[in-house]
């Protein structure tokens, strides 16, 4: 059974330093991993895909890595700005027609 | 592209009476929806996925007589909870997947805030 485990639960940091989220998977043999963005009461912002065949995909500030044979992958976030306080949340896929397991998510919090 | 929307965007119900939720996907033919269901401060569960024109596949907890969902266009499932109760109080986010171009990933709707009083 897959599951999925981002650390830490909760971060805050002042704002404009660089900061990486964790998450890791039990179960190597995944389709991709996808990172989202979760703003309170709000529903899901999709941030990242990375299938299984690749190891990294960028946008603007963030990059998140996938090390399939570790069962990890990390968000980093540079430069991070007050409007990035949010909850990220890391969700891995077994195959195209599996289900997406997700973690409970990293709330972090910047600093103005 | 690859827009989902939900509606209503929250619902307050009494105990007892159903309440019907709709996603749509905007701009692209959903073969497949997805219903997730997310309690406060966990993270998100799927409760059942849906083909269009074919009965929903649950997960396994999930009551599918209580969690009634149709798929019945390539463009709108709807999520019925029936005889609510204030447990069923919750955050329902639904996801869109298509053909083609479309299908490597699910589509978010922005959820459906229920509370059963």
């Amino acid at each position: 059974k897959q599951e999925v485990t981002q650390i830490p639960a909760a971060l805050s940091v002042p704002e404009g330093e660089n900061l990486v989220l964790n998450c890791s998977f039990t179960d190597s043999a995944i389709y991709n991993l996808q990172w989202f963005r979760q703003d309170p009461g709000k529903g899901l912002t999709s941030l990242l895909l990375i299938q299984s065949s690749q190891r990294e995909q960028t946008s603007g500030r963030l990059n998140a890595s996938l090390d399939k044979s570790s069962g990890r992958s990390t968000l980093y976030i540079a430069a991070s700005q007050p409007g990035d306080s949010a909850t990220y949340l890391c969700a891995v896929g077994r195959n195209r027609d599996d289900k997406i397991i997700f973690g409970k998510g990293t709330r972090l919090h910047i600093l103005p | 592209g690859a827009v989902v929307s939900q509606h209503p965007s929250w619902v307050i119900c009494k105990s007892g009476t159903s309440v019907k939720i709709e996603c749509r996907s905007l701009d692209f033919q959903a073969t497949t929806m997805f219903w997730y269901r997310q309690f406060p401060k966990q993270s998100l569960m799927l409760m059942a996925t849906s083909n269009e024109g074919s009965k929903a596949t649950y997960e396994q907890g999930v009551e599918k007589d209580k969690f009634l969902i149709n798929h019945a266009s390539l463009t709108l499932s709807t999520l019925t909870v029936t005889s609510a109760h204030p447990e069923d109080s919750s955050f329902y986010i639904c996801s869109a997947r298509g053909a083609g171009a479309y299908y490597y990933e699910q589509y978010f709707g922005p959820g459906t805030r229920l509370t059963v009083t």
